[in-house]
């Protein structure tokens, strides 16, 4: 869990605004996945990438982006055309087919 | 595609005695199931999994089972104590082509009572 890092752990957004997650691991992991937790609810795939410079869509990706130009990075955006953005983050990295270990969150409330 | 449902949605027992949460899913290609113990705040944390090849996994006070032909799982807390207390979620994918696409349950807020 420690090889994960997220930032920044609170983030502010104004409305039509696109804002960026930053995700970052050092464990050599090939797979990197971001996640949108909602109060009380479980958490849902947004997007997901096996290897550098190729990624899926998830089950909720409309409204955001990603890119994956290295091995250690997955940085998400946030999109004006997410109409509901205020959520709980997570990333999570993993070997090929292995356990999944998350990050600790980026918390982003719309204004 | 998958789907992942999780019963109680709050659960509250006295500590020393046990809890149950219990997880079906809907893809019989699944074949990986992992439970993840989430703090107030705080990231969800492994902590067991258990893979279709196997019925049952422990560690300690923690067991999972799996029933393949009914398509449920279940996590098993012995002697609960309140550090227990936390919500879980199960989840289920299928580990293929070096992918591990989750599914995840709704969360059992578990409460342990002293």
């Amino acid at each position: 869990d420690g090889g994960i890092t997220q930032s920044p752990k609170y983030l502010f957004r104004k409305e039509g605004q696109n804002v960026t997650l930053s995700c970052e691991q050092n464990l050599n992991h090939d797979a990197m996945y971001w996640y949108r937790q909602d109060p009380g609810q479980g958490l849902r795939l947004i997007y997901y990438s096996q290897i550098v410079n190729d990624f899926q869509k998830g089950d909720i990706a409309e409204g955001y982006s990603v890119s994956r130009e290295k091995k250690e990075s997955f940085p998400l955006t946030v999109t004006s055309a997410q109409k509901n953005p205020t959520a709980f983050y997570l990333c999570a990295s993993s070997s090929p087919a292995d356990t999944q270990y998350f990050g600790p969150g980026t918390r982003l409330t719309v204004l | 595609g998958e789907n992942v449902e999780q019963h109680p949605s709050t659960l509250s027992v006295q500590e020393g005695d046990s809890a149950v949460i219990k997880c079906t899913y809907s893809d019989s290609a699944s074949n990986y199931f992992p439970w993840y113990k989430q703090e107030l705040g705080k990231r969800p944390q492994l902590i067991i999994d258990i893979r279709s090849n196997v019925g049952e996994k422990k560690d300690q006070r923690i067991a999972v089972t799996l029933n393949k032909t009914a398509k449920h799982f279940s996590l098993h807390i012995t002697e609960t104590q309140p550090e227990d207390s936390a919500v879980y979620f199960c989840a289920a994918s299928e580990l293929a082509g070096g992918g591990n696409k989750l599914t995840f349950g709704t969360g059992t807020q578990l409460k342990v009572e002293l």
